[in-house]
């Protein structure tokens, strides 16, 4: 594809139910981030994959939150028994270059994620 | 108090003005950026600052080290200009991104 692309664009979930969020990044992209942005306010940092190797994940705010990239490419981010703190938007990045500058990250669309 | 502030929060303006979004931080930076927000999530990087003023288009982003402040101008703004203007900046202190809360513009026809 042309770009970075999440799924599902839309998720309404129960509190206490699993949710997992896909990306996937641009075809050959070395890194791949991780942000939560809250309704009104700008992406916060949760996670970094260089390839397979998720080398920062201090900006997961519990260990409700999981994220892995197994194969370098496609990544999935997981909560597990959800809050209604948890309802936000989760944009997914991609980097051609490794490591964590902001250049030439290109964004997906989001998942807007709503926890009634 | 956040490390990274912009105003004005919301701004509403009539087609053709010039539009200005303010910038402040108060931790030793790399480099800003001025991200474009539209509807729907998607984010696409505006201008990457670390001193001095650029140019694109109807676009002008200055910025100033010393007193730790950057500029967004919009000359000649225009209805498709509507949309979440965010700043955030790379921290010296341990490479973090940091983004302001968004400025959310509306260019009335």
């Amino acid at each position: 594809g042309a770009g970075v692309s999440q799924s599902p664009r839309y998720k309404v979930a129960k509190r206490g139910q699993d949710v997992a969020l896909r990306c996937d990044p641009i075809s050959g992209h070395v890194s791949l981030f991780w942000y939560q942005q809250a309704l009104g306010q700008g992406p916060e940092f949760l996670t970094y994959f260089q390839n397979e190797a998720q080398l920062d994940k201090s900006g997961l705010p519990s260990d409700r939150f999981f994220a892995e990239r197994p194969e370098g490419s496609v990544s999935t981010l997981k909560i597990q028994r959800t809050q209604q703190e948890d309802s936000a938007v989760y944009l997914c990045a991609s980097s051609l270059v490794a490591g964590t500058g902001f250049n030439e990250q290109f964004f997906g669309p989001g998942t807007r994620l709503t926890v009634l | 108090k956040n490390e990274v502030e912009q105003s004005p929060q919301n701004l509403t303006a009539q087609e053709g003005e010039f539009i200005t979004i303010n910038c402040s931080y108060s931790v030793g930076i790399s480099a800003l950026h001025w991200l474009q927000q539209h509807p729907g999530g998607g984010i696409v990087s505006l201008f990457m600052l670390s001193s001095g003023k650029k140019k694109h288009g109807r676009l002008i982003a200055t910025i100033n080290i010393q007193e730790k402040h950057s500029s967004l101008h919009i000359t000649a703004s225009h209805p498709r200009d509507s949309a979440v203007y965010i700043c955030a900046v790379e921290s010296l202190r341990d490479d973090k991104i940091i983004f302001g809360k968004g400025t959310r513009l509306h260019i009335l026809p």
